[in-house]
């Protein structure tokens, strides 16, 4: 049963860079039918998608944060990460990381079967 | 502003039928996906594809698409079926992923 966890610190300062990473049990990043993706949400708000990344290293990102995210995938360690710069209290949310399939079956289709617990993110000095 | 538009919330009679949708013209193209978030939990993936459902998903739960509408269908709904309810799918341009806003369904 495959099982992510997300882990970084809960304080970030303005200006600075936040940092999580998602360790995957269970399962392998290095999977070729799967997607890994990032998404948050602030208190009282709805789901943002961040990004997403294969096993190759291709990504997408959210054109509305784009300029300010990376992820990346290390599949020695079973992990990705998210890096997202700048921050303010905007960004302030639990982060998710999240398991995805993608492709064409008559239509396009994208879906994330397998979450974290989340973990929760402040920005604050 | 989303690309996919949802009702902010639904109430339904315990035991009753209740329909969420979610609108955008990306859904012409795309398959929507729709999840479960119950208050201080993760979302559950309820519906994919066409209309498929995740092993342990009681299949009270279904889907449905036409035009520019996904729907979620929760036929006889329970208790314990009070959440939000958020759909995705690609974008327009189906690079990217898109949420709704969500939808908060009460059960009466």
């Amino acid at each position: 049963q495959v099982q992510l966890q997300e882990s970084g610190p809960g304080l970030v300062k303005p200006s600075q860079t936040l940092s999580l990473t998602c360790t995957v049990s269970g399962g392998s990043v290095s999977s070729t039918n799967y997607y890994w993706s990032w998404i948050r949400q602030p208190a009282g708000k709805g789901l943002e998608w961040i990004g997403r990344i294969y096993t190759s290293g291709n990504t997408k990102y959210s054109p509305s944060l784009k300029s300010r995210v990376t992820i990346s995938v290390d599949t020695s360690k079973n992990q990705f990460s998210l890096k997202l710069t700048s921050v303010t209290a905007a960004d302030t949310a639990v982060y998710y990381c999240a398991r995805g399939a993608s492709g064409y079956d008559d239509y396009y289709y994208y879906y994330m079967d397998v979450w974290g617990k989340g973990t929760t993110v402040t920005v604050s000095s | 502003s989303s690309e996919l538009t949802q009702a902010p919330a639904v109430s339904v009679a315990l035991g009753q039928t209740v329909r969420i949708t979610c609108q955008g013209d990306s859904l012409r193209r795309s398959y929507a996906s729709w999840y479960q978030q119950r208050p201080g939990q993760a979302p559950v993936l309820v519906i994919y594809d066409k209309n498929n459902r995740p092993s342990g998903i009681p299949d009270r739960f279904s889907g449905s698409s036409s035009g520019n509408t996904a729907s979620l269908t929760i036929t006889g709904a329970q208790a314990e079926d009070e959440a939000d309810y958020y759909c995705s799918s690609r974008d327009s341009s189906v690079t990217h992923l898109v949420f709704g806003g969500g939808t908060k369904l009460t059960v009466l």
